[in-house]
């Protein structure tokens, strides 16, 4: 699976759009990209994944370039619950093939 | 969305004795699951992938003897850590996916297993 490389931190006010990026520049042309949490001591929570259109679901939307290299998930109005590490993944389809987790961002929404 | 169910969600044993953590897909079949580790202030990594019926497949470094896991029918994987020392002390996930489908993975919601 394709490396992805995220920043280790980011600050985001209460109310505001909340905006992580993810490289992944080796992304093969049948890697998904996908976007995991993980809220302190609880398993990760799936939020979106994309091959290459734009997605949006009720959790957040998922920005794919048009090269796919690299892709940004945003959160539209954050609140503290979105207090996580966010994991970017770049997976090969097929099924039930394993995830490989980076470091993740860590998102600390504040008052 | 799919609910993956753990038990117990957290553990204390003593040195040498054997603790069982078990996964369950409660809505869904999965032919595989994963297990994962995961140490404070660190990723998760992955252990092994169980499958239905067969024996497990384990990642470089991780010891099959140590790490038993039965995946018996299509809901449910065991994962038995067998004499258990203070540095297999950790956070233990398990993911399941649907059957048949490349989705998402759903995960469980851990055991935090401290050995003593």
């Amino acid at each position: 699976d394709a490396k992805t490389t995220q920043p280790t931190s980011m600050d985001c006010a209460e109310g505001r759009a909340a905006n992580l990026p993810c490289n992944h520049s080796t992304i093969s042309g049948n890697e998904y990209v996908y976007w995991y949490r993980q809220i302190h001591s609880q398993g990760p929570q799936y939020i979106i994944h994309g091959l290459k259109n734009n997605e949006t679901n009720e959790m957040a939307s998922l920005i794919i370039t048009e090269d796919r290299k690299s892709s940004t998930l945003i959160l539209p109005h954050a609140t503290l619950r979105d207090t996580a590490v966010y994991y970017c993944i770049v997976r090969v389809t097929g099924t039930a093939s394993k995830l490989t987790f980076g470091t993740g961002t860590r998102l600390q929404v504040t008052l | 969305g799919a609910v993956v169910s753990q038990h117990p969600s957290w553990v204390i044993c003593k040195s040498g004795t054997s603790v069982k953590i078990e996964c369950r897909s409660l809505d869904f079949q999965a032919t595989t699951m994963f297990w994962y580790r995961q140490f404070p202030k660190q990723s998760l990594m992955l252990m092994a992938t169980s499958n239905e019926g067969s024996k497990a497949t384990y990642e470089q470094g991780v010891e099959k003897d140590k790490f038993l896991i039965n995946h018996a029918s299509l809901t449910l994987s065991t994962l038995t850590v067998t004499s258990a020392h203070p540095e297999d002390s950790s956070f233990y996930i398990c993911s399941a996916h649907r059957t048949g489908e490349n989705t998402e993975a759903f995960f469980g919601q851990g055991t935090r297993l401290t050995v003593v």
